[in-house]
């Protein structure tokens, strides 16, 4: 009974570098969000992912952070050439879709950009 | 557009008191959820509860309960008789019941040390 999985659990990344950070949703959920957390912040919402879809990207920083969820295979965050402030924990969370709402949240990626 | 605000930024207790954490939440939909998770030190996001908008009956699990209030906004949450392993952090959270607007508006979370 697998939940959320997220990989790699630490990456630490020099300035501009790329990060890649993958999710795979808990078995039988089409549905993925990815949020941040900064040190000593609560969590922002970043973007939500059907298979192949973008649904909302209301919260992804403009330039240099892209997210994918194809038909086979995990969700992928990208981070391409990194700054110190990209340092951060990133979640990922999966649901079964829009009628049911609980979303079951990974372990979370940190990253450490040096 | 939602926001969640936790006004306790560090909250400790001695061990065996009770303690409630509060949550006041602003939506202009008439249907949404508010959830709680708590995050130990370990890091990891645990679900506690949802709780639709039309539902407005407490709840209580275990040494779990939580208080639902539309007329004043907030979702609070108490912990009675505290252990040393609830030290964590809290959060509060809304949804709105939209489809494709699911996403989580959190709360800058409660942190909550329980002294033994």
């Amino acid at each position: 009974n697998a939940g959320v999985m997220q990989n790699p659990r630490h990456l630490v990344r020099r300035r501009g570098q790329e990060a890649r950070l993958r999710c795979s949703p808990m078995k039988g959920h089409s549905h993925v969000y990815w949020y941040r957390q900064l040190p000593e912040e609560g969590l922002k919402f970043m973007v939500y992912l059907q298979k192949e879809n973008i649904i909302d990207e209301s919260g992804m920083p403009k330039e240099r952070f892209s997210a994918e969820f194809p038909k086979e295979g995990p969700s992928i965050l990208r981070i391409q050439q990194v700054v110190r402030g990209d340092s951060a924990a990133y979640f990922c969370a999966s649901s079964l879709g829009q009628t049911v709402y609980e979303q079951y949240f990974g372990p979370g990626t940190r990253l450490t950009v040096t | 557009a939602q926001k969640v605000t936790q006004a306790q930024t560090e909250i400790s207790v001695v061990e065996k008191e009770d303690v409630t954490l509060d949550c006041v939440y602003e939506t202009r939909d008439t249907t949404y959820y508010l959830f709680w998770y708590k995050q130990p030190p370990s890091g990891e996001l645990v679900f506690l509860i949802r709780r639709n908008s039309f539902d407005e009956q407490n709840e209580i699990s275990g040494r779990y309960s939580w208080n639902f209030q539309k007329s004043t906004s907030s979702f609070n949450f108490t912990i009675t008789a505290s252990q040393v392993v609830d030290s964590a952090v809290y959060f509060c959270a809304l949804s709105e019941a939209n489809f494709g607007n699911e996403k989580l508006t959190f709360g800058t979370g409660t942190r909550l040390t329980i002294i033994p």
